[in-house]
C-alpha cells in the first residue's frame, strides 16, 4: 500500500518569490508520482508525473518537480510565483503495479500568492 | 480535454433519497474511477472500474455501488444518501502504459448537498 502526506496545509508566497511544495510518500513497491492543480470550483488538472528515468520533471505553468528515491519525496517547485498560481495543489502516487492504476493523494497544499 | 462529462453538475438531495451521478466520456479509456473531494482529507477512492461490468471497491465505499454497463458511462449510486455524503464527486479516466504510468484524469465534478 502507498500514502503520501504533503507537509504543509497552507503555503503564502509574494509574487515573484520562489515556491516549494512538499511532498513525502511511502510505499513498499517502485512507484509512480504525480502533482495536480485545482483551481476554484474546477477539476484537477495534470501538472507534472514521474514514471522513470530523470529524477528532474518539468511540468506545465513552469512548475518542476524533483524525485529523491531517498527520502521518498517529490517536492514542487516553482523559481519565480504569479498571482494567477494561486490554487490547491494535490501530490499523488501509484505503485507500478497495482491493481486498476489507482491513486493515493495527499492532502493538499494551498498556495496563496500575494502582489 | 480528456472527453470526460459528469452530469448533474449541482444537485439537492434530501436524507434517505437515492442519488446517481452520471459519468460519460468519449475516448474509449477502460479504467474509471469515482473519487469523492472533502476539507481535509483530500480526494479518496470510492469504486472504480477496469471494464464494462468489472469494477471494485476503494477505500471509502460504504454507502455508494456503481455500475458499468458500457464503456463509456460510470455511474455512481448513493442508496440512500445521509449528510455525510455531502461532497465534491469527482469521475476519472485512466491511461496505462509505458508512456503514461497510471496518468489519471479527472472530469469537472459534482457538488452534491444532503439536508
Amino acid at each position: 500500500a502507498q500514502s503520501v502526506t504533503q507537509l504543509d496545509s497552507q503555503v503564502p508566497v509574494f509574487e515573484e518569490a520562489p515556491v516549494e511544495l512538499r511532498c513525502n510518500y511511502s510505499s513498499s513497491v517502485s512507484v509512480y508520482l504525480f502533482w495536480y492543480v485545482q483551481y476554484p470550483n474546477q477539476g484537477l488538472q495534470l501538472l507534472l508525473k514521474y514514471l522513470s528515468g530523470s529524477t528532474l520533471v518539468k511540468g506545465i505553468n513552469g512548475f518542476e518537480a524533483e524525485f529523491n528515491k531517498s527520502k521518498t519525496s517529490f517536492h514542487l517547485r516553482k523559481p519565480s510565483v504569479h498571482i494567477s498560481d494561486t490554487a490547491e495543489y494535490f501530490c499523488a502516487v501509484s505503485g507500478i503495479n497495482n491493481q486498476g492504476g489507482k491513486l493515493i493523494f495527499g492532502q493538499g497544499t494551498e498556495l496563496s500568492v500575494k502582489p | 480535454d480528456a472527453g470526460i462529462t459528469q452530469s448533474p453538475r449541482h444537485k439537492v438531495t434530501e436524507t434517505g433519497t437515492p442519488v446517481t451521478l452520471r459519468c460519460h466520456q468519449t475516448e474509449n479509456h477502460r479504467y474509471m474511477y469515482w473519487y469523492r473531494q472533502d476539507p481535509g482529507h483530500g480526494l479518496r477512492l470510492i469504486h472504480y472500474s477496469y471494464g464494462v461490468k468489472d469494477t471494485d471497491k476503494g477505500e471509502v465505499s460504504d454507502g455508494y455501488s456503481v455500475s458499468r454497463s458500457k464503456t463509456e458511462d460510470f455511474l455512481l449510486t448513493l442508496e440512500s444518501a445521509t449528510s455525510s455524503q455531502t461532497s465534491v464527486y469527482f469521475c476519472a479516466i485512466g491511461q496505462r502504459g509505458p508512456d503514461s504510468g497510471n496518468t489519471i484524469y479527472f472530469g469537472e465534478g459534482s457538488w452534491l448537498t444532503v439536508v
